[in-house]
Order: C-alpha cells, then structure tokens, then sequence
C-alpha cells in the first residue's frame, strides 16, 4: 500500500506570497493532519479534517487554511506568507473513524517550505 | 502542552537493548501512550501504542507500569539507523498528537 505523499517536496517563496500544499493520504484513510515543524518550536499541530471537515484545529493564525476533497485528498493553504513560516510541513493520515478510535497517524516526507 | 517528560537524550551501544523512559504522571484513564521516532528531516514514524498492557511489535516492546504513570519503551537490539528522536505521546480517541520535545538517541558503533 502507498504511503502519504506530499507535494512539492521543496518550495520557496518571498514574503507577503501565499502557498499551497497538497497531500495524498493513504488508500483509504479518511482522517487527515497537518502539523509544522520549525528549530524553535518544535513539531505543532494546525489542523485535521475528516470526511472533508475540520475536526480539530491548532492555534495558528487564520493565514493558515485548509481543506480536503472527497476522495480524501487535502490541501493546506499559507496566505501573506512571513519569514517565520518557513518550515517543515508535514501531513499525516489515520483511518480514524467518525466516533474515533485508536489509530495511529501516517506521516509523509514532508514539505519544506523557505520564505526569503 | 505535552503532557509527557522525557530526557532530552541517551546514548546506546550498537547491538544492546535501547531503554527509552517516559513519564505521564496526568494521564487518564482514556490516553494511550504512542511512540514515534523522527529520523532527520524525515517524517515520523509510528512506532508501538499501548494502553495498560505491555505490547510488543516487530520493531519494539512497550512496557507500561500498573500505575500508568510512566512506560518504557524498548528496542531490543539497536542499530546505527535507530539513531533518531523518540517521542512518546498520550492520546485519547482521535486527538491530535502533541509532540514534546522527546529524547535523542544516539546509536555508538
């Protein structure tokens, strides 16, 4: 079974740009996240849909948007991008269902995104 | 906030067990405790969950105390490519995960 892909895998983009992420989860997973991860602050989570809604949502600005298509696929989405938004952005998917569950949380490679 | 304490690293020899310490003093009754490792710049990958009983997997053991208030995690016989950061984490139902800091191990031939 594939794993979750993310593309690009690189980017780089100027300040005040916005920036689109995507990510194909695995065949069949329903549940997808999306987490940052920076030198300073670590790895943190800003959001994750299920079944095309947002479920659960971190503390980040609303600059930082997301969503996620029928078939699973999701897209996050960096408007008026600023120099500390450069990071590792990373996807992840789960087959969580709708009342949850354990399950654990597949991670993709990851984007790396650098703002000049 | 993470709700776990790990130390921030340990180092082990090339073929000897790895024995990677967890506190979650908070947890409650509904939170497993996941494992995850993180290779550089990679993304992580999931290692072994638990909720009271010790697992075991082909990758690692996870030893959890009667208590629930701390866990072991175990690689039986490490090698340079476990060389990574650990991360243990206590989660409930489909929560988002909340890494802490974890603990750096490194792999000495």
């Amino acid at each position: 079974k594939a794993g979750v892909t993310q593309t690009p895998r690189y980017l780089i983009k100027t300040r005040g740009q916005q920036v689109t992420l995507s990510c194909s989860p695995i065949s069949g997973h329903r549940s997808v996240s999306w987490y940052q991860q920076t030198p300073g602050q670590g790895l943190q989570f800003l959001f994750e849909y299920f079944s095309e809604t947002q479920r659960n949502k971190g503390n980040f600005p609303g600059r930082f948007s997301g969503r996620q298509f029928s078939n699973s696929r999701s897209e996050m989405n960096v408007s008026t991008l600023e120099l500390g938004d450069s990071a590792l952005y990373l996807c992840a998917s789960s087959a969580t269902g709708v009342s949850g569950g354990v399950h654990e949380q597949f991670f993709g490679p990851g984007t790396r995104l650098t703002v000049l | 906030d993470a709700k776990t304490t790990q130390p921030t690293s340990m180092d082990c020899a090339e073929g000897r067990a790895a024995n990677l310490p967890c506190n979650h003093s908070t947890i409650s009754g509904n939170e497993y405790v996941y494992w995850y490792r993180q290779i550089h710049s990679q993304g992580p990958q999931y290692i072994i969950h638990g909720l009271k009983n010790n697992e075991t997997n082909e990758m690692a053991s996870l030893i959890i105390t009667e208590d629930r208030k701390s866990s072991t995690l175990i690689l039986p016989h490490a090698t340079l490519r476990d060389t990574a950061v650990y991360y243990c984490i206590v989660r409930a139902g489909y929560e988002k995960l909340t890494f802490g800091t974890g603990t750096r191990l490194t792999i000495i031939p």
